[in-house]
């Protein structure tokens, strides 16, 4: 059981270039989320979503994209990256947030810079 | 949305002193979690604990619900619980039921 994984661990960006930061869980949960980490901002949510084939926007979600084709992945997209994007991207899962007891459980985290 | 706040924000230690944390929200909530980030940025789940008490070892956590608090108490501290300490709501009348909101979290230093 590995939880939750995700790829790469650190990824340099040039302006303008696309990637898709992968995340992976064998939990079987219906949520998935993507926040994002700045200093001194806590952790944003970017995208999440409550099963395969939905989606919905959080708090920072431009210029990001998402999908959830099945229930073990779901992969953030960045369609054209920009330095106002370096940061330290988590994924989280976990079964339905308003179900009780219902723990959320983070990957270890992507450090992306863009220059 | 939801207002989380905690405090202190910051909390410098000496080994083997107690500390207690405070995560404050504005609304009700029906699922409220306890994180830490150790130096090297993993996020690890403490405690589920929209209400009551729960101890875990050297941690504990109560929820007071109808006062809309939260605290985390850690004894005997040693150096390995150093780093951030995070908490996350989900009010229930939040539309989706599916965004926790995060507070700025509470910067531990435990030092020998």
């Amino acid at each position: 059981n590995a939880g939750v994984t995700q790829t790469p661990k650190f990824q340099v960006l040039k302006t303008g270039q696309s990637m898709t930061l992968q995340c992976a869980q064998d939990m079987n949960h219906e949520y998935m989320s993507w926040y994002r980490q700045d200093p001194g901002m806590g952790l944003r949510l970017i995208h999440y979503s409550v099963g395969a084939g939905i989606t919905d926007q959080g708090e920072v979600p431009n210029g990001y994209n998402v999908s959830r084709s099945t229930t073990e992945d779901f992969p953030l997209r960045l369609l054209s990256a920009a330095p106002s994007q370096t940061s330290v991207y988590f994924c989280a899962s976990s079964i339905h947030p308003s179900s009780y007891n219902s723990p959320l459980h983070f990957g270890n985290g992507t450090r992306l810079t863009v220059t | 949305g939801i207002q989380v706040e905690q405090s202190p924000p910051d909390l410098i230690l000496q080994e083997g002193a107690n500390s207690t944390l405070r995560c404050n929200f504005s609304d009700s909530v029906n699922n409220l979690q306890w994180f830490h980030q150790n130096p090297w940025g993993q996020l690890i789940n403490l405690f589920y604990i929209p209400s009551g008490t729960k101890q875990n070892g050297r941690l504990s956590a109560t929820t007071v619900a109808t006062e809309r608090y939260s605290l985390l108490y850690i004894s005997s501290s040693q150096t390995t619980d150093s780093g951030v300490y995070f908490c996350a709501v989900l009010a229930p009348e939040e539309t989706s039921g599916s965004r926790l909101t995060f507070g700025e979290g509470t910067q531990l230093t435990v030092n020998p």
